[in-house]
Parts: structure tokens; sequence; C-alpha cells
């Protein structure tokens, strides 16, 4: 049975750089894409990025030129992060698998509460 | 980037209810659709990919159809447990865009 496990800080001050790591537990980490979905507060969902095993990465252009997803296939887990982050950097956070050809995402981490207040 | 559009955005129905809500994408993007169900403080559940497979585990009540630009997920007889927010995500083309989500909510 496959886990996502993620972690990292949950408040930060504006300007700050939003920092969080998922862990992979269990089945392939090379076969999939591993992503980053975020959910402001009583908000729809947004995707953030994915990253292979390889390091290929796909970014949302909206979040590009602050964004890096990087991943360390030595400990099945890849990060991300995020810059110069605002108050609408607010949301809840998850990493999870993305399935090939894209499929969607099957396997969701338990999500991590972001906030940026002053 | 592929906008998605769902209607309705709420609805309000009965156990045993039949339920429609459509996905509308901005430009084609063939079969290329998941659907999500969220229930308030977890995180969304991977439903139904390429427009109509369903997901391992997922009850055979949920149908998805549809292809090109317009889509639909339908419940052929609601349960209890059903009650949350459905949404739509594209994977056609980056970003893989989601769409606004539905609500069912228990009439």
């Amino acid at each position: 049975q496959v886990q996502v496990k993620q972690w990292g800080a949950g408040l930060l001050k504006p300007s700050e750089t939003l920092s969080l790591t998922c862990a992979v537990y269990g089945g392939s980490f090379s076969a999939y894409y591993w992503s980053w979905i975020r959910q402001p507060p009583g908000k729809g969902l947004e995707w953030i990025g994915e990253i292979n095993h390889s390091g290929s990465t796909n970014y949302n252009p909206s979040l590009k030129s602050r964004l890096t997803i990087s991943v360390d296939t030595s400990k099945n887990q890849f990060s991300l992060k995020l810059s110069s982050v605002t108050a609408a950097d607010t949301a809840v956070y998850y990493c999870a698998r993305g399935l090939r050809p894209p499929d969607g995402v099957d396997v969701w981490g338990q999500g991590t509460t972001v906030t940026v207040s002053s | 980037d592929i906008q998605l559009t769902q209607s309705p955005s709420f609805l309000s129905a009965s156990v045993g209810d039949r339920v429609t809500i459509t996905c509308r994408a901005s430009q084609g993007i063939s079969s290329y659709l998941a659907w999500y169900q969220q229930k308030p403080g977890k995180a969304p559940k991977l439903m139904i990919y390429s427009a109509s497979t369903l997901q391992s585990g997922v009850p055979l009540r949920f149908r998805g159809s549809g292809s090109g630009t317009e889509f639909t997920l339908t419940i052929s007889s609601l349960q209890p447990e059903d009650f949350a927010t459905y949404y739509c995500q594209q994977l056609k083309s980056y970003p893989f865009t989601f769409g606004p989500g539905t609500k069912v909510d228990i009439k």
C-alpha cells in the first residue's frame, strides 16, 4: 500500500519561502510523476506542478517564477519551495502521485495548512 | 490555460436520487478528464479517470462519460456517503486545471 506523507512549516511571514517535503512509502517511485496541489480556504483546487524521478518538471506558469520542485530519489522524497509568499499563498498544500499517461492523481498526502501572515 | 466550468455549482438531493454533474472545457481535451470527490477536511479522492474509467474501489453507481469539451459525472442512486464536493480536472495540457467544484448537499 503506497503512502505519501508530507511535512513543513505551517506559518510564514510575507516574503518568506514556503518549503514542504513529501516522502513516498511503498510502490514504485520511478513510474510516476509527483505532484503538488493547493487549496485556499473555502476555495477550489489549484495544480502547482509536478516532477518525475529524473527531475523533469512541469510548473504552473502562474507560479513558475517563484517555484522550485525537486526530487531526492535516494530517499523517495520530493520537495516544494515557493519564494516571496504573500497572503494569497495561504492554503492547504497537498502532495500526490500522478498517474501516467496523465490520468489524475490517485494517492494523496494528508495536506499541510500553510498560513502567511505578518 | 484550459478553463473548466462545472454545473451546477451546488445541488441539493435526497438519498436514492440520480445526480448528474456537468464539466465543460474551453477547448477539446479528448478524454483527458478526471473526477474527484472531496469531503470536508480531507484530501480529494480520485473517482474516475480517462473520462469514463472507474478508479479501483469506487462503487459502480458512479459513471463518467463524455469526450471533447463536455463531460458528465452521474451517480445513479445517491448514498449518504456521497454527499461531498466533486471536482473535474483536465490532463490534456499544462497546467492541469481543475473545475470550480460542485457541492452535493442533503435535501
